[in-house]
């Protein structure tokens, strides 16, 4: 079992809809949580972060986070083509060490 | 805006030849990592270092994989010999403190090395 896990996709959605990316850890002890966004051939950056249970927004996102289920996601609302990328999980470890998931590839279709 | 920065680009080399990539993370920035991204899978840690401490490195294949950030500002990482499954993408990124604060990594364009 890997220890940051996520479907790999792709996730298609059409212009305007909600997109609904998940991902599970195995590390009870996790305190931090983030998504990334990947473009294609480019270097990852932050777009999110959560702490605590429950539903964080900024802007058109969504992050939210569930400990007892060891469950993270991330809403994108209003998706646009522009979104279209690759969407990275990453989950610090009790130990500290961020582990990223393997990513959800998304395509937002006009 | 401040950036990573990282070198080569790219970098085409022969399985048992030696490759070598350089970054210098955003002035400032005590915490410095490199990591490897195959292809269609998240990026994995290789080390991190602390100023010029490593602090994790036990993912980093000490065979034949090296790591160092003398003075504490810019780094280097060395692979030799290159073998087939070297072929990667290599990211370096930084942050104020460590990820266990904030998680919030800034990354290089990173270098794409084939071997053949």
């Amino acid at each position: 079992q890997k220890e940051v896990e996520q479907n790999s996709g792709p996730l298609s959605v059409p212009e305007g809809a909600i997109a609904s990316l998940n991902c599970t850890y195995s590390d009870r002890g996790s305190q931090s949580f983030f998504w990334y966004r990947q473009y294609s051939g480019k270097s990852p950056e932050l777009i999110m972060f959560i702490y605590s249970n429950g539903d964080k927004e900024d802007g058109r996102f969504t992050a939210q986070l569930n400990k007892a289920s060891q469950y993270v996601s991330l809403l994108i609302r209003d998706s646009q083509p522009s979104d279209s990328a690759t969407y990275l999980c990453a989950v610090t470890r009790s130990t500290g060490k961020l582990i990223f998931g393997q990513g959800t590839t998304l395509q937002v279709k006009p | 805006e401040a950036e990573v920065a990282q070198s080569p680009r790219y970098k085409i080399t022969e399985k048992s030849q030696a490759v070598a990539f350089w970054c210098d993370p955003i002035s400032g920035h005590a915490t410095l990592y490199w990591y490897r991204q195959i292809l269609g899978q998240g990026p994995e840690l290789l080390v991190q270092f602390q100023d010029e401490s490593v602090v994790d490195d036990s993912q980093l294949p000490k065979d034949r994989f090296s790591a160092e950030r003398l003075k504490g500002v810019d780094s280097t990482l060395k692979i030799q010999p290159a073998e087939l499954g070297d072929s990667a993408m290599y990211l370096c990124a930084s942050s104020p403190q460590g990820a266990q604060n904030t998680g919030e990594l800034f990354f290089g364009e990173g270098s794409r090395l084939t071997v053949l």
